[in-house]
């Protein structure tokens, strides 16, 4: 069945680093791709989305670009800050005869140090 | 205006016990979602609904109801808790639409806490 895979945490970086996270996803069909964040205490918050191959999603800094030929959705940050600190999950849509759920990563912990 | 709301967000009870769960969304959303979050954060599906239609049916005890009296309500009744039912339940809702991107609103969680 369709799989998502991202790199373990914790990943721990100073104010202003950049960030990588790495997601790959296998799937049989033509999935769309999420970032989702969430806060400590908190739920989950969508980050960003891309539809189809080559699309790159975008907000409050983070960017991942949808590549197919890898699989790949990695989630980057020119600049983090402390108010970043979260869990980062990728997750890809399976649309299951029409109806869609969410397949999840296992989540990575950022830590942002001053 | 909260736009997935759930009620209660702590739920602390013993073991045998039956709960319920509320999940709530005002944003004309065709369809909800219930899904687990176990402690090591991992999250999976449990249930989806459309219009009311039970759509989507992991592989969850029967232990656990899914009840939608409308397609702006989606809630979780739970008989016979036991420890390992302990996590926090988060409720979603998506549009329902062609083509994509399917994206889905969450809401903030309840934890639930089995003694």
């Amino acid at each position: 069945g369709d799989s998502v895979t991202q790199m373990e945490g914790p990943v721990t970086l100073s104010e202003e680093a950049f960030l990588t996270i790495n997601c790959t996803y296998t799937a049989t069909g033509y999935p769309s791709l999420f970032w989702y964040v969430q806060y400590p205490g908190e739920g989950l918050q969508l980050l960003l989305k891309a539809t189809k191959a080559d699309d790159k999603g975008s907000n409050k800094g983070f960017e991942a670009t949808y590549r197919k030929e890898t699989t790949s959705f990695h989630l980057e940050k020119g600049s983090v800050q402390v108010s970043d600190s979260a869990v980062y999950f990728c997750a890809l849509s399976d649309r299951n005869g029409g109806y869609n759920k969410l397949i999840f990563g296992a989540g990575t912990r950022l830590a942002v140090h001053p | 205006d909260t736009a997935v709301s759930q009620t209660p967000k702590y739920l602390v009870t013993q073991m045998g016990n039956d709960k319920s769960i509320k999940c709530e969304q005002n944003l004309g959303h065709d369809t909800m979602y219930w899904y687990k979050q176990d402690s090591k954060k991992f999250l999976k599906i449990m249930f989806s609904y459309n219009n009311k239609e039970l759509i989507i049916n992991e592989t969850v005890p029967n232990r656990f109801s899914p009840k939608s009296p409308d397609k702006a309500h989606l809630n979780l009744h739970i008989n016979s808790l036991e420890l390992g039912d302990s996590a926090v339940y988060f409720c979603a809702s998506s549009p329902l639409r062609t083509g994509g991107p399917y994206e889905q609103y969450f809401g903030p969680g309840t934890r639930l806490t089995v003694t």
